[in-house]
């Protein structure tokens, strides 16, 4: 069964710097999606960022961009400048088209140091 | 255009009754999925409908159902709730499906009694 992990529970990143949240996954599968959900403390989820497995470039969004290693089958977010709106709870998340449903980590909550 | 709407926003039952929760997608979208979040859990997928069919179901009992209406409004419904059934549930919409990415709603706060 497909899998998702994020190691770090809490991290932490000072206003203007950069922090890295990691991701990886598992599955025998060579053609899915790979995503990147915020959830704020208002607590609806905002879609970051979303990879297709088979594209090699890394995705980008602004102040968002991803380090996609297929063979290794991890997946970071990036955040550079870091704003105080950045602070949130981020689910790295896993889908294929072959079944209709998304598979979430568990989650890194991000805090934010002005 | 309006986002995934989601009512009521919280709810308290007691256990032993019956809740239906309800999500409007955002217009065109017509795939809707349901998941339960609970700190312990984390985000655990529910089920999943288009056009009007199941296409997916999570490992939840039987006593979580759903359905989808001709306009792409979906319900879900819980019977027999019990404690462990308090959490947050959110409705996700996409155009065609899941990969599509997810809008989400902002969720029903169900804490039971």
């Amino acid at each position: 069964a497909q899998t998702v992990t994020q190691s770090q529970p809490e991290m932490s990143v000072q206003e203007a710097e950069t922090v890295t949240l990691s991701c990886t996954y598992d599955t025998s599968e060579s053609d899915y999606y790979l995503f990147w959900y915020k959830q704020p403390p208002s607590r609806q989820m905002i879609l970051v960022i979303r990879q297709e497995a088979y594209k090699q470039q890394n995705a980008t969004e602004n102040r968002f961009s991803v380090n996609f290693q297929k063979a290794a089958k991890s997946f970071s977010l990036k955040i550079s400048d870091s704003q105080l709106g950045d602070a949130a709870m981020y689910f790295c998340a896993y889908g294929e088209t072959s079944y209709d449903k998304v598979i979430f980590g568990p989650g890194t909550s991000l805090s934010v140091i002005p | 255009k309006a986002g995934v709407t989601q009512t009521p926003r919280y709810l308290i039952k007691t256990r032993g009754q019956q809740v239906t929760l309800s999500c409007s997608p955002i217009s065109g979208h017509r795939s809707v999925s349901w998941y339960q979040q609970t700190p312990g859990q984390g985000l655990q997928f529910l089920f999943e409908y288009f056009s009007e069919t199941q296409r997916n179901k999570g490992n939840f009992p039987g006593r979580f159902s759903g359905r989808q209406f001709s306009n792409s409004r979906s319900e879900m419904n819980v019977s027999t709730l019990e404690l462990g059934d308090s959490a947050l549930y959110l409705c996700a919409s996409s155009l065609e499906g899941s990969v599509d990415g997810y809008t989400f709603g902002s969720g029903t706060r169900l804490t039971v009694v």
